[in-house]
């Protein structure tokens, strides 16, 4: 299947601190990418959806100012958390999809810590 | 709006016995429908996916699932579990009609295959 690389895999980060997640499409071209968020031991929400070259679509209740994302190439899409909270210490996931009915595939995920 | 059940928070099984996890949808138009496994501090690992054609569908480590329009199911088998087998199931839903790219997951299910 196809590969999505997220990076880092895990961050540790003070409050106040701005934070870059990558996500990246290794052997495809990402038409869309998805970024959700899972609190311990729940679903996946959906933040956020991105299409290359245009601005990101946010889901209610989502911080646009906040959660920054950037989808520059259609392999490439970054999510910033900008000034870190501990309440935004969770497991952040991207996804990424080729075609209308292609699968999503996912990322491995990055631990977020504030401190 | 489009959602998905997925009934059971905790399915065990004996290695070697079937396994069934549940789950049921609902969307505008016809489903596009996606089971995903997450292990520990990972991100999701796609399944199968049903989108048309059979209603019997295999996919990756022996799963298979079976579309049942009429129930608006679509639960995961398997005919014979293995301990690594054991970890957290998606269910996800698009539905054709509205919505756009988004897929829907259900809650999850904790699968654990024990000796």
């Amino acid at each position: 299947g196809a590969v999505v690389s997220q990076h880092p895999s895990r961050v540790i980060c003070k409050s106040g601190t701005s934070v870059k997640i990558e996500c990246r499409s290794l052997d495809f071209q990402a038409t869309t990418m998805f970024w959700y968020r899972q609190f311990p031991k729940q679903s996946l929400m959906l933040m956020a959806t991105s299409n290359e070259g245009s601005k990101a679509t946010y889901e209610q209740g989502v911080e646009k100012d906040k959660f920054l994302i950037n989808h520059a190439s259609l392999t490439l899409s970054t999510l910033t958390v900008a000034s870190a909270h501990p309440e935004d210490s969770s497991f952040y996931i991207c996804s990424a999809k080729e075609g209308a009915q292609s699968e999503a595939f996912f990322g491995q995920g990055t631990r977020l810590t504030v401190v | 709006a489009q959602s998905v059940a997925q009934p059971e928070d905790q399915v065990n099984v004996a290695e070697g016995n079937p396994l069934t996890v549940k789950c049921t949808y609902s969307v505008s138009g016809n489903p596009y429908l996606f089971w995903y496994v997450q292990y520990p501090n990972r991100g999701l690992q796609f399944l199968l996916k049903y989108i048309t054609g059979d209603n019997l569908v295999k996919g990756s480590y022996g799963f298979e699932a079976e579309f049942n329009k009429s129930q608006t199911s679509f639960h995961l088998k398997k005919p014979s579990a293995l301990v690594s087998d054991s970890a957290l199931y998606f269910c996800a839903v698009r539905g054709t009609r509205g919505g756009g790219n988004k897929l829907t997951f259900g809650t999850g299910t904790q699968l654990k295959v024990e000796l």
